[in-house]
C-alpha cells in the first residue's frame, strides 16, 4: 500500500526550532517529488514546496522561500519540512504529499499524509 | 499566476440529490491538467479525481468530472451522507499547482 506517515503533533513557542517528518512506504521514494501543503484554521490549502529524494532538488513557493526549508533522506524514504524560527502565524496542519506521477512536477497530489498539527503559542 | 474559483461556496443538499460543483480557472488550464480532492471533516484531503475525469482509485463511479479549457464540473449523482465534505479542485499545470478556495456541500 502506498502510505505517507507524518510524525505527531507540536507545541512550540515563538522563536523556537522545529522539524516535522513524512515517512513514505510502498512505492520507489526516489522515483516521485514529495511536498508539503499547509492548512491554517479553517482556510484552504497552500503548496509550500517540494524535493526530489534521488538528488535532493528543492523548489519553494515564493510565499514560502527563506521561511522553511524542506529536505528528504533517501535511505530512510523520509521527508522533511523544517522551521528555524517559529512564529505563532506558522500555527497550522501541515500535510506531506506525494506527486501522482514519476519524475515530473506537474501532476496531482497523491496520496496524502495524515498532517501534522503544529501549534505555536507563547 | 493561475487563480480557480470555485462556486457556489457552499452548497445545501439533501441525500440522494445531484451535487454540481463548479471551478473555473483565470488562465486558460494546459491539456487535461485539472484535479478535485474532497476533505471530510478532521481529515487529510484525498484526492478524487485528476485529469479532469479519470476518477482515483477508491473514488465510488456516482463522482465524475468534465470540462475543458477554463470551466470545469465535478459532479456527484446521487448523494450518500458521506459525501458532505469540502471539495477543492487544482490546476497542476504550473509548479506546486494551484487550488481553488473550496466548496462546502452540506445536508
Amino acid at each position: 500500500e502506498v502510505q505517507l506517515v507524518q510524525s505527531g503533533a507540536e507545541v512550540k513557542k515563538p522563536g523556537e526550532s522545529l522539524k516535522i517528518s513524512c515517512k513514505a512506504s510502498g512505492f520507489s521514494f526516489t522515483d516521485y517529488w514529495i511536498g508539503w501543503v499547509r492548512q491554517m484554521p479553517g482556510k484552504g490549502l497552500e503548496w509550500m514546496g517540494i524535493v526530489y529524494p534521488s538528488d535532493s532538488d528543492v523548489k519553494y513557493s515564493p510565499s514560502f522561500q527563506g521561511q522553511i526549508i524542506i529536505s528528504a533522506d533517501k535511505s530512510i524514504n523520509t521527508a522533511y519540512l523544517q522551521w528555524n524560527s517559529l512564529k505563532s502565524s506558522d500555527t497550522a496542519m501541515y500535510y506531506c504529499v506525494r506527486h501522482g506521477g514519476k519524475w515530473t512536477t506537474l501532476t496531482w497530489f497523491g496520496p496524502w499524509g495524515q498532517g501534522t498539527l503544529v501549534t505555536v503559542s507563547s | 499566476e493561475s487563480v480557480l474559483t470555485q462556486s457556489p461556496g457552499t452548497l445545501s443538499l439533501s441525500p440522494g440529490e445531484r451535487a454540481t460543483l463548479s471551478c473555473r480557472a483565470s488562465q486558460r488550464v494546459t491539456s487535461t491538467y485539472l484535479a478535485w480532492y474532497q476533505q471530510r471533516p478532521g481529515q487529510a484531503p484525498r484526492l478524487l479525481i485528476y485529469g479532469v475525469s479519470s476518477r482515483a482509485t477508491g473514488t465510488p463511479d456516482r463522482f465524475s468530472g468534465s470540462g475543458s479549457g477554463t470551466d470545469f464540473t465535478l459532479t456527484i449523482s446521487r448523494l450518500e451522507p458521506e459525501d458532505f465534505a469540502m471539495y477543492y479542485c487544482q490546476q497542476y499545470d504550473i509548479l506546486g499547482g494551484a487550488f481553488g478556495q473550496g466548496t462546502r456541500l452540506e445536508i
